[in-house]
């Protein structure tokens, strides 16, 4: 089992639709959780990171559920530059320090 | 800002050939990665460094040699290039400490393609 899963979509919806994407993590000992956001050849780049109490920024919300050990990150009114690839990235504290995880990543496409 | 940056872009190598991918950072940042990302895979750790003159290996660390002779740079060497190569190679760099949720964010170079035919 990886330990990051995502769908990797893609999910295709029209402009101003609500989409929600998921990510589960296996180890438990994750402790920070990120979500990136990927544009097609581009460097990923940092969306928003994730608060155990769940965090708003505009239209994106990020929740975690460390119970079930997921993620989801909703994006609420899609635009048409929302479309890219989501990744969800874990960390956990190693004995050689942080390791991050990068989830495969979802494809959104927000369309006319 | 700079950030991080990158050479070269794009590069073409003949199986056997050895070439460095250059890294370089003009934000202070301790830490520094190198990744590879294949279709299918996700972001893959190469080799990390948490400060000049420490580097160690990730997931994925055969084929490669790093060094951090300064905060501002951390080259990747491929020593002996293969097709299994053929990859897009990503740079990231990192602050240390910071609060919870803002330490360990992963600052991106714009990539490196990479062909090994």
């Amino acid at each position: 089992r990886k330990e990051v899963e995502q769908d990797p979509g893609p999910f295709n919806v029209p402009e101003g639709a609500t989409v929600a994407f998921n990510c589960t993590y296996s180890n438990s000992a994750s402790q920070s959780f990120f979500w990136y956001r990927q544009d097609c050849r581009k460097e990923p780049k940092l969306l928003m990171s994730v608060y155990s109490s769940g965090n708003e920024d505009g239209r994106f919300t990020a929740q975690l559920n460390r119970a079930s050990q997921y993620i989801s990150l909703l994006i609420r009114d899609s635009k048409l530059s929302d479309s890219a690839t989501y990744l969800c990235v874990v960390n956990r504290i190693t004995g050689g320090g942080n390791k991050l995880t990068f989830g495969t990543g979802t494809q959104l496409k927000v369309e006319l | 800002n700079a950030g991080v940056t990158q050479t070269p872009k794009f590069q073409v190598l003949k199986t056997g050939q050895s070439m460095t991918l250059q890294c370089a950072q003009d934000m202070n940042h301790e830490y520094m990665s190198w990744y590879r990302q294949d279709p299918g895979m996700g972001l893959r750790l190469i080799h990390y460094s948490v400060g000049a003159g420490i580097t160690d290996q990730g997931e994925v660390p055969n084929g490669y040699n790093v060094s951090r002779s300064t905060t501002e740079d951390f080259p990747l060497r491929l020593l002996s290039a293969a097709p299994s190569q053929t990859s897009v190679y990503f740079c990231a760099s990192s602050p240390k400490g910071g609060r919870t949720g803002t330490k360990n964010i992963q600052y991106f170079g714009a990539g490196t393609r990479l062909s090994v035919l």
